[in-house]
């Protein structure tokens, strides 16, 4: 079974702090994707990979960063927390080259506050 | 562009009776189609996915989708619904990435 791991489930920062949301899979898969879910928007998209080193902005990308070094780990930054990034941060990886029709594996959430 | 639309963000049934869960979507290629579950404080699992062949797929949980072409509808159905079965329901449309409706939380009573 593919396996996503996320670093913390729930997370509570202070204004301006810097916050690092960590991801991990372990099916070697060549994409991964950060999603924010707020009640009655969805999920919106952050921040794509293709690969090793590569990043995609997706729908939402103001506020935040990502970094890829390697395959399996693909990390979220948010350089200085806002209260507005209070949310459910979702990772989520699939195979590359459409392979599988493009499905997405998702990881349990880290639900952020910041005070 | 590909687009997804959930029509109702909550849908309330009774324990035992059917379950409908609507989504429309629009593509200008073959789309491949899915249907995510989400239970609270998790993140998304799988239901089904339409990619080609058969247009009714048949999911875990007792969940199945028929894909219409003529009316654009990928439409979740379960003939019965449990309890269990409450929970939030994202339909998608996949476009190398996924696009996701907005989501419909289903309720179930007794």
């Amino acid at each position: 079974d593919v396996k996503v791991t996320q670093s913390s489930r729930y997370l509570v920062k202070r204004t301006g702090e810097k916050v690092f949301l960590e991801c991990v899979q372990d099916m070697d898969h060549e994409n991964m994707f950060w999603y924010r879910q707020d009640p009655g928007l969805g999920l919106r998209l952050i921040y794509f990979s293709y690969d090793v080193k590569m990043k995609e902005k997706g729908d939402i990308p103001e506020g935040y960063s990502v970094s890829r070094e390697k395959k399996e780990r693909f990390s979220l930054i948010l350089e200085s927390a806002s209260t507005n990034q209070t949310s459910m941060y979702l990772c989520a990886s699939s195979l590359g080259a459409s392979g599988n029709y493009n499905e997405q594996f998702f990881g349990p959430g880290t639900r952020l506050t910041v005070l | 562009a590909q687009s997804v639309t959930q029509l109702g963000s909550h849908v309330s049934v009774s324990e035992g009776a059917l379950v409908l869960l609507r989504c429309n979507y629009s593509s200008s290629v073959p789309p491949y189609l899915f249907w995510y579950v989400q239970y609270p404080n998790q993140g998304l699992q799988l239901l089904l996915k339409y990619t080609t062949g058969a247009t009714l797929v048949k999911g875990i949980n007792g969940f199945e989708a028929e894909f219409k072409k003529s009316e654009t509808s990928f439409h979740l159905t379960k003939p019965s619904a449990h309890m269990s079965d409450a929970a939030e329901y994202f339909c998608a449309v996949s476009d190398l990435k996924l696009i996701f409706g907005t989501g419909t939380r289903l309720q179930v009573f007794p």
